[in-house]
């Protein structure tokens, strides 16, 4: 299955600075995908990051506030800007394939002061 | 009926113990059936996955139920032990490692000895 790395694995933000996080995995995947967790909370999709286009976003999420870039198969970015104390939370990258589930990363542990 | 319900929102077995998770859906589009376990700090790990042509799927100590007519599917834990003591998530999605998946709300399982 394939290996996840986020980075960072934590921060401490000031509200109103952006945050990027990177995602790379240790083999080519047809898709990549960004999940928020809200401390003791589900998993929520934010949006599939699709390799040479545009992300698609779910519903509530919008491009301007969580931009995501994807510039390959095997690594991708999302940012959180304008930041404000509601979107401190856990960041989470998974990957999969049509022959793999979908694996996780360990995810990035943000929080706004 | 993007929806995945999931109970009980907590468990508390003791060790040796059967621990029950169960799970519901709507959309029959669905057509594979994860569950994740997730330690604090970490991300989701794949646990154990079925489709709905197969009515049981077994690995080791953990089985999954799975039940399309009713449209439910479960997690035995069988001889439960400390070591198990996580959140567990059951999931579904359309297409396995493709498509978005959508959670449960989860359930903390706590095995004492």
């Amino acid at each position: 299955s394939a290996v996840i790395s986020q980075k960072p694995s934590r921060d401490i933000c000031q509200r109103g600075t952006s945050l990027t996080i990177q995602c790379q995995v240790d083999s080519q995947v047809t898709m990549m995908f960004w999940y928020r967790q809200q401390p003791g909370q589900s998993l929520t999709l934010i949006a599939t990051a699709n390799q040479g286009s545009e992300a698609t976003y779910e519903s509530g999420f919008v491009i301007d506030k969580f931009p995501i870039s994807r510039p390959n198969l095997t690594f991708s970015t999302l940012t959180v800007s304008n930041m404000s104390p509601e979107d401190s939370s856990i960041y989470l990258c998974s990957a999969g394939n049509s022959n793999q589930p979908q694996h996780f990363g360990d995810g990035t542990r943000l929080s706004i002061l | 009926q993007q929806q995945v319900k999931q109970s009980p929102q907590s468990l508390i077995v003791q060790k040796g113990g059967i621990s029950i998770i169960n799970c519901a859906y709507e959309n029959t589009a669905f057509d594979y059936f994860p569950w994740y376990q997730q330690f604090p700090g970490k991300g989701p790990a794949l646990l154990i996955a079925i489709r709905p042509d197969v009515s049981e799927k077994k690995e080791g100590r953990f089985t999954i139920s799975f039940n399309k007519s009713a449209k439910q599917f479960s997690l035995h834990i069988m001889d439960s032990q400390p070591g198990d003591s996580a959140t567990y998530f059951c999931a579904a999605t359309r297409r396995r490692g493709t498509d978005k998946l959508i959670f449960g709300t989860g359930t903390r399982l706590q095995v004492f000895p």
